[in-house]
């Protein structure tokens, strides 16, 4: 059974960098029939597709975001990881990293979350 | 791109159908048949409901069916469980490797 699991730090200071990693056992990051990927969900708030990257490196973004996101992958290590840059109260939120079925683009596996707060 | 547009909340008494709407544009769900459902309880990650718009994954109860018209795609619970109560987000591909969610419905089983 694939299973998927964040780690990093909980909190992060305003205008710092957001740092997670999301470890993938039960199943190969390599194949070729997945994208991974990260989204977030502000506390009370709706979902939110954060970007996506294939075992090779390629790599979408949502476009709101796109300026301060970077994720990357390391398939020796079977994770990949976020990076999210100049963070602000507002990107306060629980972290869910997850795989893309590429066949019909739609998400199969979630992680359980992580909560990153934002301080100032 | 806009995120797609859902109620709120809906309810229902055990027993009975609910539907819930996920409303977009020409230019996301009314361009392509990739459209999926997700149910999340609180505390908990979401979870595949439903995925290319009608398509049920394995394990998924046929209580849950998915249908497209136009730039509106449904997601219709029949026979409504007490389990069954929890947020549901829709998400469709928006082109240009671009995806866009809902805002989330909150279903309420009376």
């Amino acid at each position: 059974q694939l299973q998927l699991q964040e780690s990093g730090p909980g909190l992060v200071k305003s205008s710092e960098t957001l740092s997670l990693t999301c470890s993938v056992s039960g199943g190969s990051i390599s194949s070729g029939s997945y994208y991974w990927g990260w989204f977030r969900q502000p506390p009370g708030k709706g979902l939110e597709w954060i970007g996506n990257i294939y075992y090779s490196g390629g790599t979408y973004y949502n476009p709101s975001l796109k300026s301060r996101v970077t994720v990357s992958v390391d398939t020796s290590k079977n994770q990949f990881s976020l990076k999210l840059s100049s963070v602000t109260a507002a990107d306060t939120a629980v972290y869910y990293c997850a795989r893309w079925y590429t066949s019909a683009w739609c998400v199969d596996y979630w992680g359980q979350g992580t909560l990153v707060s934002v301080t100032s | 791109q806009s995120a797609l547009t859902q109620p709120a909340s809906v309810s229902g008494s055990p027993g009975q159908s609910i539907t819930i709407s996920c409303t977009g544009t020409s230019s996301d769900v009314g361009s392509y048949n990739l459209v999926s459902w997700y149910q999340q309880h609180p505390g908990k990650a979401p979870k595949l409901m439903i995925y290319e718009g009608s398509k049920r994954p394995s394990g998924v109860s046929n209580r849950f069916s998915g249908s497209k018209s136009g730039n509106t795609a449904s997601l219709t619970i029949s026979g409504l469980q007490p389990e069954d109560e929890a947020d549901y987000y829709c998400c469709s591909y928006a082109g240009s490797s671009i995806w866009v969610f809902g805002g989330g419905t909150k279903l309420t089983v009376l």
